[in-house]
């Protein structure tokens, strides 16, 4: 089954603890993004990445670090600094720039996280 | 700053009534312009794009770049075209999404 899947579906952390959402897809996508989505504010974008050992801050990435070691996989990592981490969390992915045209980008189910 | 506006919230019609979820955007550049939609327990999924000019399950939708706008349209409303949605544009030259906060079209019977 081809795609981009998240995990888990829903994750409870405790108040400064970190905790790392995965992602991975088998695409064979270049780029994959992190978006946070809250009620009322759409989805912000936090990290994405173009290529492997390739990423860059989003508009909201205070608080969140990422890694790109593999093309298929794009783990997030909510720190303890993240001042509101309650969220729902999506990854996408899609093949990147491809020269005038930007493309589809495909999406995970997302991961609720809930810090207590 | 780039920015998309959806201004309504909720959009509530009777089904075979016609459709228009708004969208406004600012940006500097030339934009490309999306719609996704999140049908009920299902993933956020690419509607149409501005740049293929095509109607996509009877929605169509026109960027006007004098009104910097890209609403979305449908004559007839279906049931089934309830669902969550939300217009989106890249800025760069990198698909870097920016989306708006979303209109949930509900169609009543």
């Amino acid at each position: 089954d081809g795609g981009i899947t998240q995990s888990p579906k829903y994750l409870f952390r405790k108040e400064g603890q970190n905790v790392t959402l995965s992602c991975e897809q088998n695409l064979n996508h270049d780029a994959m993004y992190w978006y946070r989505q809250d009620p009322g504010q759409g989805l912000r974008l936090i990290y994405y990445s173009q290529i492997v050992n390739d990423f860059q801050k989003g508009d909201i990435a205070e608080g969140y670090s990422v890694s790109r070691e593999k093309k298929e996989s794009f783990p997030l990592t909510v720190t303890s600094a993240q001042k509101n981490p309650t969220a729902f969390y999506l990854c996408a992915s899609s093949m990147g720039w491809s020269g005038e045209l930007n493309t589809e980008a495909f999406f995970g189910q997302g991961t609720r996280l809930t810090v207590v | 700053a780039q920015r998309v506006t959806q201004p309504e919230k909720l959009l509530s019609v009777f089904k075979g009534a016609p459709v228009e979820l708004k969208c406004n955007y600012s940006y500097s550049g030339s934009p490309e312009l999306f719609w996704y939609v999140q049908y009920s327990r299902q993933r956020l999924q690419l509607l149409l794009r501005h740049i293929s000019r095509e109607s996509i399950k009877g929605f169509t939708a026109d960027l006007n770049k004098g009104e910097t706008s890209f609403h979305l349209k449908k004559p007839f409303a279906q049931e089934e075209d309830s669902a969550m949605y939300y217009c989106a544009l890249t800025r760069g030259g990198y698909n870097k999404l920016i989306f708006g906060a979303g209109t949930r079209l509900a169609v009543h019977p």
